[in-house]
């Protein structure tokens, strides 16, 4: 039941872009996606509902295909402070928790 | 402080002993999470409390593993017979209400149990 991400790793120059996909086998009411710094706690960057609904952060958005179980994260123009490793975490309806993937570990170098 | 607070934020045990995590989430915040997070993997959800109660305790890997919240605030982790497979950071979040609603889980910054 856990979401899988793809890719398991991306390095990215600064200014270059990237998309980090997670996807599930299991129908899903929310999508949540996370970034943890090395050492640190995760922290919440945005949520997609069921609905579709494509949700910004700056330069940092998301997309939700629910017939496919799908999301999809968009970084464009990827500063330094993008690095680290990405979550995505999803949702069934009445489960009021997240199960998340194994991440995506993300290098933003100069 | 303002954030989700965890004690202690490293603990060395031996096989065997027993070990209690503390959690003192967000004021206010309702909803409280425990995750248990292995090196170069996401977090993996123990136990979710809606107040005092234990909404959903499914991810608990085995009855060596207990939590309460007794006053619906902090709460506490406690692992009996410890296993050197229990290794992990212990992840508390809370929110102020369902996620789905909410949208965000505030973490702690864990508590690094090692047995040895």
């Amino acid at each position: 039941q856990q979401p899988v991400q793809s890719p398991q790793a991306v390095i990215l120059r600064e200014g270059e872009d990237a998309v980090i996909n997670c996807s599930s086998s299991k129908a899903l009411y929310s999508v949540h996606w996370y970034r943890q710094k090395h050492g640190e706690a995760p922290v919440f960057l945005m949520i997609l509902l069921k609905g579709g609904e494509q949700k910004g952060h700056e330069k940092i958005s998301a997309s939700f295909n629910e017939k496919k179980q799908q999301s999809s994260l968009y970084l464009t123009a990827s500063q330094l402070s993008y690095s680290g490793t990405y979550f995505c975490g999803t949702e069934r309806a009445g489960s009021y928790q997240l199960t998340f993937g194994k991440g995506t570990k993300l290098s933003v170098i100069p | 402080g303002a954030g989700v607070s965890q004690t202690p934020s490293n603990k060395v045990t031996e096989k065997g002993k027993y070990v209690e995590l503390r959690c003192d989430p967000i004021s206010g915040h309702t909803a409280l999470y425990w995750y248990r997070q292995s090196l170069g993997q996401g977090p993996e959800f123990l136990i979710y409390f809606q107040g005092t109660g234990a909404a959903d305790d499914s991810g608990l890997p085995n009855d060596r593993f207990f939590a309460v919240r007794p006053e619906g605030s902090v709460s506490t982790l406690k692992i009996q017979r410890t296993e050197r497979g229990d290794s992990a950071v212990y992840l508390c979040a809370s929110s102020s209400g369902l996620i789905a609603n909410t949208g965000e889980l505030f973490f702690g910054e864990g508590s690094r149990l090692t047995v040895l």
